[in-house]
């Protein structure tokens, strides 16, 4: 009964590729994030989304799109990846869009691009 | 942008120490939150702090929403092998685009 959770965990491609990463939370909140997290650990926030609508893109470029199907999905879709896509992805999710809400972070994905 | 300068960067302990790490800004923040990441796992909030002075316990961890909302502190008492980990801090900025800003984390290692 993982409250968030993301696949795959690990995920090892060539440069130049198409992937995707999915999340989904079974809390019943109504905003879910994506977090990317760099190899010093540094966690940034990329996008929000509250009931399937985009709150916040944090200049993230365009090669990664978000699609949430329903309010417990939020997946993340890469194109084209780069060598500095290679980080540890993270999905969480807070019960509304009220910042100071309590975020749940999914266990991560960490993504490496060779 | 509002930064957050997370310290120390990395700890080694003797299990039975007490530690504190800090976190500092230029910026003010409303709200402070210490979350802790463990291997392999995504963090998982710890403590949130909600105004200015407060200071909150949860078991043997302690935290501190500074004065001057510029600042907050973390300690761990008598620290035992499984509080190893990264600690983050993370501030709730003030103002009209309230953001959730992240520190750089401390590692933390326990020798038992």
């Amino acid at each position: 009964d993982t409250a968030v959770s993301q696949t795959p965990k690990y995920l090892v491609t060539q440069m130049g590729n198409d992937k995707s990463i999915k999340c989904e939370q079974n809390l019943g909140h109504d905003t879910m994030y994506w977090y990317k997290q760099d190899s010093k650990k540094f966690l940034k926030i990329m996008f929000s989304y509250n009931n399937k609508e985009l709150i916040i893109n944090e200049t993230v470029p365009n090669r990664f799109s978000p699609k949430s199907p329903d309010k417990a999905h939020l997946n993340l879709h890469i194109n084209s990846l780069e060598l500095g896509d290679s980080a540890v992805y993270f999905c969480a999710s807070s019960q509304d869009m009220a910042v100071a809400d309590t975020q749940y972070f999914g266990p991560g994905t960490r993504l490496t691009v060779l | 942008g509002q930064q957050l300068n997370q310290s120390p960067q990395s700890m080694f302990i003797q299990e039975g120490e007490d530690v504190s790490m800090n976190c500092t800004s230029s910026s003010i923040f409303n709200t402070w939150l210490w979350y802790k990441q463990e291997p392999g796992e995504g963090p998982v909030l710890l403590i949130a702090l909600y105004k200015a002075g407060e200071l909150t316990s949860n078991g043997r961890l302690t935290a501190q929403f500074g004065i001057t909302r510029k600042d907050s502190f973390l300690n761990i008492s008598a620290s035992i092998p499984s509080d190893v980990g990264i600690y983050f801090c993370a501030g709730i900025t003030q103002g009209g685009s309230e953001k959730l800003v992240f520190g750089k984390g401390t590692k933390l290692t326990v020798n038992p």
